[in-house]
C-alpha cells in the first residue's frame, strides 16, 4: 500500500518561506510512470492545484498563479517530495496537500494516493 | 483563465439517486481531459473516487459511477447512504494542468 506522510504543522511571519516534506513508502518513486502533485486548500474553501514534479526525470509544472514563488523538488534517495513557498501572505494560509500522481505521456491524468495534510498558518 | 463549474449543492434522500455535473468554459468535457471525481469529508483528507471519465479505484463503493453526459464529466451515486454526505470535487486536466472544480455539497436528507 502506498503511503505519503507528509511534515508538521508551521506556522511563519508574512515574508518568509516554508517548506514541506512528502515522504513516499510503498512503491517504486522513482518510476517513470508517477509524479507528486501539490494542492493546498485554504480553510473553508476549495481544492486549488500548485504544480507538479515527475520525479525520474524532475521535470516541473506549476500554477501560473504560483510561478516563480514555488519550488518543487524531489530527493530519490530518501524518496521524499518537496515544495517551498516563498513570499508568504496570510491568504498562503492552508492546509497543503502532496498526492501521488499517474503519468501518461509527459504529464499526469490523475492522482491516487494522497499525504495527510500539512497546515501553514502565516500570521505576524 | 479556465474555470470548471459545479452544482454548489444537491440534496438527495437516502436510498436515492443523484448526478453532479462538472462543466468546463473551454466547452464539451471530453475524455481528453480525463476527468476525475474526489470526495472529501469536513476534516477528512482528499478521497479519489473516479479517474479518467469512469475508472474506479480500487477502493470505490460500486454505488459511485462516472460518465460523459451533454457535454459535462458527470457523477452518479445510486443508492445513496448517509455516509456519501461529504464536498465532491471534479478535477479536469487541460494539457497537464489540472484545474479543479468549485466542489459539490451533497446532503444526504
Amino acid at each position: 500500500q502506498v503511503q505519503l506522510v507528509q511534515s508538521g504543522a508551521e506556522v511563519k511571519k508574512p515574508g518568509a518561506s516554508v517548506k514541506v516534506s512528502c515522504k513516499a513508502s510503498g512503491s517504486t518513486f522513482t518510476s517513470t510512470n508517477y509524479g507528486i502533485s501539490w494542492v493546498r486548500q485554504a480553510p473553508g474553501q476549495g481544492l486549488e492545484w500548485m504544480g507538479w514534479i515527475i520525479v525520474y526525470n524532475g521535470n516541473t509544472n506549476y500554477a501560473q498563479k504560483f510561478q516563480g514563488r514555488v519550488t518543487m523538488t524531489t530527493d530519490t534517495s530518501t524518496s521524499t517530495a518537496y515544495m517551498e513557498v516563498g513570499s508568504l501572505r496570510s491568504d498562503d494560509t492552508a492546509v497543503y496537500f502532496c498526492a501521488r500522481v499517474v503519468v501518461e505521456g509527459a504529464a499526469p491524468v490523475r492522482a491516487d494516493f494522497w499525504g495527510q495534510g500539512t497546515l501553514v498558518t502565516v500570521s505576524s | 483563465q479556465t474555470v470548471v463549474t459545479q452544482e454548489p449543492s444537491l440534496t438527495v434522500s437516502p436510498g436515492g439517486t443523484v448526478t453532479l455535473t462538472c462543466a468546463s468554459s473551454t466547452g464539451a468535457v471530453t475524455r481528453g481531459y480525463y476527468p476525475n471525481w474526489i470526495q472529501q469529508k469536513p476534516g477528512q483528507t482528499p478521497r479519489p473516487l473516479i479517474y479518467s471519465t469512469s475508472y474506479k479505484h480500487s477502493w470505490t463503493p460500486a454505488r459511485f459511477s462516472g460518465s460523459l453526459l451533454g457535454g459535462k464529466a458527470a457523477l452518479t451515486l445510486s443508492g445513496v447512504q448517509p455516509e456519501d454526505e461529504a464536498e465532491y470535487y471534479c478535477l479536469l486536466y487541460y494539457g497537464g494542468a489540472p484545474v479543479f472544480g468549485g466542489g459539490t455539497k451533497l446532503t444526504v436528507l
